[in-house]
């Protein structure tokens, strides 16, 4: 079946620095993908959507700045937290879609 | 008030129990619905979609309610891998989003 993968699986960086998250989906074609955000005990939050070819749209309160997403081929999205701090750390999950979603694994991001 | 509503539990129930979860959705216009299963620190996979004329996949039973905005999710005969939190998930057939409610916690005890 279809698979998302995300990558990395989990991270611990410094204040201040930047991560960049992968996702890809193997083995279809996705012009639209997803970035969601979970903390702990609570539901999945929809962050952006990523555009192939063209600007991501983000929801609400969620800062473009912050939070850069790069969609340039139709299995690749980027996340780039930049300047992350402790309240960013979270668990940050991909997801595209077929006829239903499939997600990548996850990425634990933990700033000290 | 929430776009979709869980009740978080957790419900903690004997093997073989028959537990039922509900969820309810705001928007009206949602033409999508579906129950995830997401265990501890791992990614949401998809368990079933519901349809409007509910379905069962096994021990699992679905069910969607349009007019009173409501979906259920009924497990016969609990197993110990049956537990997990599930999702509810709600999408409109225009944005593709998926909306998750908090998700609901069943432990299943020996």
């Amino acid at each position: 079946g279809a698979v998302v993968s995300q990558h990395p699986s989990w991270v611990i960086c410094k204040s201040g620095t930047s991560v960049k998250i992968e996702c890809r989906s193997l083995d279809f074609q996705a012009t639209t993908m997803f970035w969601y955000r979970q903390f702990p005990k609570q539901s999945l939050m929809l962050m952006a959507t990523s555009n192939e070819g063209s600007k991501a749209t983000y929801e609400q309160g969620v800062e473009k700045d912050k939070f850069l997403i790069n969609h340039a081929s139709l299995t690749l999205s980027t996340l780039t937290v930049t300047s992350a701090h402790p309240e960013d750390s979270s668990f940050y999950i991909c997801s595209a879609r077929q006829e239903e979603a499939f997600f990548g694994q996850g990425t634990r991001l933990t700033v000290v | 008030r929430k776009e979709v509503e869980q009740d978080p539990g957790p419900f903690n129930v004997p093997e073989g129990a028959t537990v039922a979860f509900n969820c309810t959705y705001s928007n009206s216009a949602s033409q999508s619905f579906f129950w995830y299963r997401q265990d501890c620190r791992k990614e949401p996979k998809l368990l079933m979609s519901v349809y409007s004329s509910g379905n069962e996949d096994g021990r699992f039973t679905a069910q969607l309610n349009r007019a009173s905005q409501y979906i259920s999710l009924l497990i016969r005969d609990s197993k110990l891998s049956d537990s997990a939190t599930y999702l509810c998930v709600v999408s409109d057939s225009g944005t593709y989003k998926y909306i998750f409610g908090t998700g609901t916690r069943l432990k299943v005890l020996a």
